[in-house]
């Protein structure tokens, strides 16, 4: 299966100020997925990014404030833009690696002050 | 709307002291149940993909099994290791035939096992 690293592990940022997530995978995978897991719920999904094109938001957030970039088949990154701290969750990655299934990172915990 | 929904929201059980948790699902379509366990502060770690009715997993102490509405993780004999949250997650698929692609996930079942 797919191994994925992602970073920062958390951070505490000021109010107005981005933080950009990456998240390398061990293995070339078509879809990659950010989701944000609020405290005490459980995942929501932000976007689908595909390598080559645009990612595909879901309802409730937007490219401004969550821009995604997908430059190859191994990476991407997820950018929180002007921070509120409504915007202080856990963020995560996943791929779909086809045969196996879904592999998620170990998470980013951000708080914002 | 495609929806998952897990019952109880937390379970406290003695060690090797038996249960189920539930995994309710509506869903266009099912491609695949997926059950998850995520530690505190870890993203979710997978343990089972279920594809159609009657399918049955094992792993160690968990055992999953599937209905055409339904997922149960079946927990025999549990220790205080298998504390956490357990996660179930449903990918639908779409009205070309295709997969969604995203999983859709459930709030969740905390399980705290006591020595």
């Amino acid at each position: 299966s797919a191994v994925i690293s992602q970073k920062p592990s958390r951070d505490i940022c000021q109010r107005g100020t981005s933080l950009t997530i990456q998240c390398q995978v061990d293995s070339q995978v078509t879809m990659m997925f950010w989701y944000r897991q609020q405290p005490g719920q459980s995942l929501t999904l932000i976007a689908t990014a595909n390598q080559g094109s645009e990612a595909t938001y879901e309802s409730g957030f937007v490219i401004d404030k969550f821009p995604i970039s997908r430059p190859n088949l191994t990476f991407s990154t997820l950018t929180v833009s002007n921070m509120s701290p409504e915007d202080s969750s856990i963020y995560l990655c996943s791929a779909n690696d086809g045969s196996y299934g879904y592999t998620f990172g170990s998470g980013t915990r951000l708080t914002v002050v | 709307e495609d929806q998952v929904t897990q019952s109880p929201e937390a379970l406290r059980l003695q060690e090797g002291e038996s249960s189920s948790l539930n995994c309710s699902y509506t869903v266009s379509g099912l491609r695949g149940l997926f059950w998850y366990r995520q530690d505190p502060g870890k993203g979710p770690e997978f343990l089972f993909t279920l594809y159609s009715a009657g399918e049955e997993k094992e792993k160690e102490r968990l055992k999953a099994t599937l209905t055409k509405k339904e997922s149960f993780l079946h927990i025999t004999a549990p220790k205080p290791e298998d504390s956490a949250t357990y996660l179930c997650a449903v990918q639908a698929g779409s009205s070309d035939g295709g997969s969604q692609g995203n999983l859709i996930f459930g709030k969740g079942t905390k399980l705290s096992v006591k020595p």
